[in-house]
């Protein structure tokens, strides 16, 4: 079964720490996404990657930094930690089939910053 | 102006009637429209997936695609307490080589259903 793993499901970090959230797929996607959800907000795009060492800014990019050293692995950095950034942080990962795109996610990172 | 847009309910709806959701979207050239489906505190998972205009049929549920009134629906026939869920409407709003593949969401559709 194909598979989009996040390493951790919870979270708890200090304000002011750096964070890394790996997100690893093993269907040889081209393409892997980050996102954040928060209620009343849905889901916002922070970063995404189309090839090793590729990446692009999404919708809200500042405070966060991404890296692709492997096909498979899409790491989050949250570079120094604050409140504002408790949610839940979700990874896709998506290939061109049949012409279209379609988006596997992970399970999902419930990040809490205190 | 939102460029996907959802009505965020809730809706309630019975045990067996049908819950219709709805999307608009900004982009006149989006070409691939998808419905997720998320329980709470889990993933969103991929229900249907729509590129031509009309409709697109799945078992109990039916996407709908009206390119032209940039609009695009959700049909859930006999609804159960089991679809009680949020549902995400998505759409690749610039196709072609340079999107990769990238969604934008909706803010999502609270959907009861209720014994």
């Amino acid at each position: 079964d194909v598979k989009v793993t996040q390493s951790s499901r919870y979270l708890v970090k200090r304000t002011g720490e750096k964070v890394f959230l790996e997100c690893v797929q093993d269907m040889d996607h081209e393409n892997m996404f980050w996102y954040r959800q928060d209620p009343g907000l849905g889901l916002r795009l922070i970063y995404f990657s189309y090839d090793v060492k590729m990446k692009e800014k999404g919708d809200i990019p500042e405070g966060y930094s991404v890296s692709r050293e492997k096909k498979e692995r899409f790491s989050l950095i949250l570079e120094s930690a604050s409140t504002n950034q408790t949610s839940m942080y979700l990874c896709a990962s998506s290939s061109l089939t049949g012409g279209y795109y379609g988006y596997t996610f992970g399970s999902g990172t419930r990040l809490t910053v205190v | 102006q939102k460029e996907v847009e959802q009505n965020s309910g809730p809706l309630s709806v019975p045990e067996g009637a049908i819950a219709s959701l709805n999307c608009t979207y900004s982009d006149r050239v989006s070409q691939s429209f998808f419905w997720y489906r998320q329980y709470s505190g889990k993933s969103p998972e991929l229900i249907m997936s729509i590129y031509s205009n009309g409709d697109k049929e799945d078992g109990r549920f039916t996407a709908q695609l009206n390119k032209a009134s940039q609009y695009v629906s959700l049909l859930i026939r006999d609804s159960q307490p089991s679809d009680s869920a949020t549902y995400l409407c998505a759409v690749n709003m610039s196709p072609g080589g340079t999107s990769y593949g990238k969604l934008t969401f909706g803010q999502g559709t609270i959907l009861t259903v209720h014994p």
